[in-house]
């Protein structure tokens, strides 16, 4: 009963390092999201998809980079780290957006440092 | 930019009160509006979903209803208990990606 999973859990970055944040789900879910969570704000989206091989950007994508090759992976690309980019990141998924009803699950989320 | 305001930010209740958060945002394109309950470490889970004016949907103690004509959703828990503290999140939907996510409240029951 695994869900949507996301590795690794932590992580610190050097300035200009890169790193990919990974993301599954086992629920053949179309739908998948990548959203970052800074104190004291909502939930920004970075980056979704609706199905294998086609992602969109969301309200925060710079410096960021997904693909989706699979169903079940959604990984996020960190090219060039920058502290802006501090931040903690949740993986979400679902069955279908099109109604704007379907609710979104989430993975436990990756807390990411860049210093 | 669409600005989805929650609340209060947050609240602390004692053991068995009834309490409740709002959520507002623009009623303008607005498609449904989801409920999410977020305890410290670990990741929001779904509440509710609701959609048309008026809806009115209960879990259990916690129940939320909504006008969609005015723009705002009203989460109540009733009878609070320990095992309700965690953060309160709202987000209404504009279409089929673009969930906005308020910065929810903070809820604090002490036992």
């Amino acid at each position: 009963n695994a869900g949507v999973t996301q590795t690794p859990k932590f992580r610190i970055l050097k300035i200009g390092q890169s790193m990919t944040l990974q993301c599954a789900q086992d629920m053949n879910h179309n739908y998948m999201y990548w959203y970052r969570q800074d104190p004291g704000m909502g939930l920004k989206l970075i980056y979704y998809s609706v199905g294998a091989g086609i992602t969109d950007k969301g309200e925060v994508p710079n410096g960021y980079n997904v693909s989706r090759s699979t169903t079940e992976d959604f990984p996020l690309r960190l090219e060039l780290a920058a502290p802006s980019q501090t931040s903690v990141y949740f993986c979400a998924s679902s069955a279908l957006a099109s109604l704007a009803k379907n609710i979104q699950y989430f993975g436990a989320g990756t807390r990411l440092s860049v210093l | 930019i669409l600005n989805v305001e929650q609340s209060p930010q947050s609240l602390h209740v004692q053991e068995g009160d009834s309490t409740n958060f709002t959520c507002s945002f623009p009623s303008s394109n607005f498609y449904a509006l989801h409920w999410y309950r977020w305890e410290t470490a670990k990741s929001p889970e779904a509440l509710f979903v609701m959609t048309l004016n008026g809806d009115e949907k209960k879990k259990g103690r916690i129940s939320a209803t909504l006008n969609t004509k005015e723009g705002y959703s009203y989460l109540y828990i009733k009878g609070s208990q320990p095992e309700d503290s965690a953060t309160y999140l709202c987000a209404p939907t504009y279409g089929t990606y673009k969930y906005i996510f308020g910065t929810g409240t903070r809820l604090k029951v002490l036992a």
